[in-house]
């Protein structure tokens, strides 16, 4: 079965990169998301990228991914305190929109 | 344009009691998804409806959860006989097909 897998907890401090990693157990992944989460708040989608690209960047943020070794990650320049909170890691295939989502990193910012 | 909205935003009931949730998806999107997330803890997935397909119910975790959807929008997830362990946020998602999901802001379920 798809298994996706985050670490729980990243510190940085303001004005640094921060550099979220997600890795995904199903090759045949077609999309993969991130999202992040607020507190009491839902989750937002942050971007997603397609499995035939390596990278997507948008402002901020860079999403690298590595299908060889089924790791994403995103990187966020410049990180501000209003970047705190959870970063979510999701999957799916195309044709089937069962997405498959990672425990989640929460993401420190430390002023 | 409107989000997906969830009522109530809080719920707070006794022990053995049903409680019913709501869902509003956006509006055109096909697919409305439940989630399940536990303090701390990432997003457990309940049930899928797809247009006028049958659902997939996989992810209910006891026979006393169920989700109807009618024509094709609104959706209401009910909890029969509320547990303790039943205490988490409901989180619903709609999507286009193939489009990426879009979450309302939850409802905080507390069973006393």
């Amino acid at each position: 079965g798809e298994d996706v897998e985050q670490s729980l907890f990243l510190s940085v401090r303001e004005g640094d990169s921060s550099v979220i990693n997600c890795t995904y157990t199903d090759s045949s992944s077609t999309y993969l998301y991130w999202y992040k989460q607020e507190p009491g708040a839902g989750l937002q989608l942050l971007t997603y990228i397609f499995s035939n690209m390596d990278m997507k960047q948008d402002q901020r943020l860079t999403v690298l991914l590595n299908k060889k070794d089924k790791h994403l990650s995103l990187r966020i320049a410049d990180t501000q305190t209003g970047d705190s909170a959870i970063y979510f890691c999701a999957e799916s295939k195309a044709g089937y929109q069962k997405v498959t989502f990672g425990t989640g990193t929460k993401l420190q910012v430390i002023p | 344009g409107a989000g997906v909205s969830q009522s109530p935003s809080n719920k707070v009931t006794e022990k053995g009691k049903d409680v019913e949730l709501r869902c509003d998806p956006i509006s055109g999107h096909t697919a409305l998804y439940w989630y399940r997330q536990s303090l701390g803890q990432g997003l457990e997935f309940l049930i899928y409806f797809q247009g006028n397909s049958a659902p997939d119910k996989s992810g209910l975790p006891s026979d006393r959860f169920s989700a109807e959807r009618t024509g094709g929008s609104v959706s209401t997830l009910t909890i029969q006989r509320t547990q303790q362990e039943d205490s988490a946020v409901y989180l619903c998602a709609s999507s286009r097909t193939n489009q990426p999901q879009h979450f309302g802001d939850g409802t905080r379920l507390s069973i006393l």
